[in-house]
């Protein structure tokens, strides 16, 4: 597609729910990230995906959350057992190598998650 | 690790007024940095770059410069339009962490 797609836009669930949140990034692009942005809070990072394999899940923030590149294009980032905490939008960005100076990374315009 | 501290929001500003947001930096070494802009609906889409101290990035009448000695990169624009009305994030990157650090982004509204 022409730009990164993140699906649903908008997500209601239960607490204690399992949800997935679903990135489909531009073609071609091998690196994708996974950001989070709480409310009043700039986008914090969680895991960075090169290919299929995750080179770095550092900010990840525990085990609940999950993500995964199977073949390298789409992601699916998985959070189990949701707490009102995880209330936050969602970000995906990918970009052609890894994100650095000389290359761009392209966002999408986020999945707002909202534990009830 | 990085970080970034930028002045908190909102701002309000008149049509054709002067636009300045504060941002400054902290990292090991010297980081490349960066304004991302919101706009209404949209994703984060960048705005300007600098990649070493002294540079200059401009986009879109926008401009900050890399000011080594005080760890700053603020934005700026001389005639701020309606269609600037955005949230704007200052962000630093720095090689080998192969990610980039936001700070809490301003909300600038501009008013006719």
């Amino acid at each position: 597609g022409a730009g990164v797609s993140q699906t649903p836009s908008n997500k209601v669930t239960e607490k204690g729910k399992y949800v997935e949140l679903r990135c489909d990034p531009i073609s071609g692009h091998t690196a994708l990230y996974w950001y989070r942005q709480s409310l009043g809070q700039g986008p914090e990072f969680l895991i960075y995906f090169q290919g299929t394999g995750a080179a770095d899940d550092s900010g990840l923030p525990n085990d609940r959350f999950f993500a995964v590149r199977p073949e390298g294009s789409v992601s699916t980032l998985k959070i189990q057992r949701t707490e009102r905490g995880d209330s936050a939008v969602y970000l995906c960005a990918s970009s052609q190598f890894a994100w650095g100076l000389n290359t761009e990374a392209f966002f999408g315009q986020g999945t707002r998650l909202t534990v009830v | 690790g990085n970080s970034v501290t930028q002045m908190e929001g909102p701002v309000t500003l008149s049509e054709e007024a002067f636009l300045t947001i504060n941002c400054t930096y902290t990292a090991t070494g010297y980081p490349s940095l960066f304004w991302y802009v919101q706009y209404p609906g949209e994703g984060l889409q960048l705005l300007l770059k600098a990649t070493k101290a002294d540079d200059k990035g401009s986009n879109k009448g926008f401009e900050a410069t890399y000011r080594k000695e005080t760890t700053s990169f603020h934005l700026e624009k001389g005639s701020v339009q309606v269609s600037d009305s955005a949230v704007y994030f200052c962000a630093s990157y720095s090689g080998g962490y192969q990610k980039v650090t936001f700070g809490i982004g301003t909300k600038l509204q501009v008013i006719p």
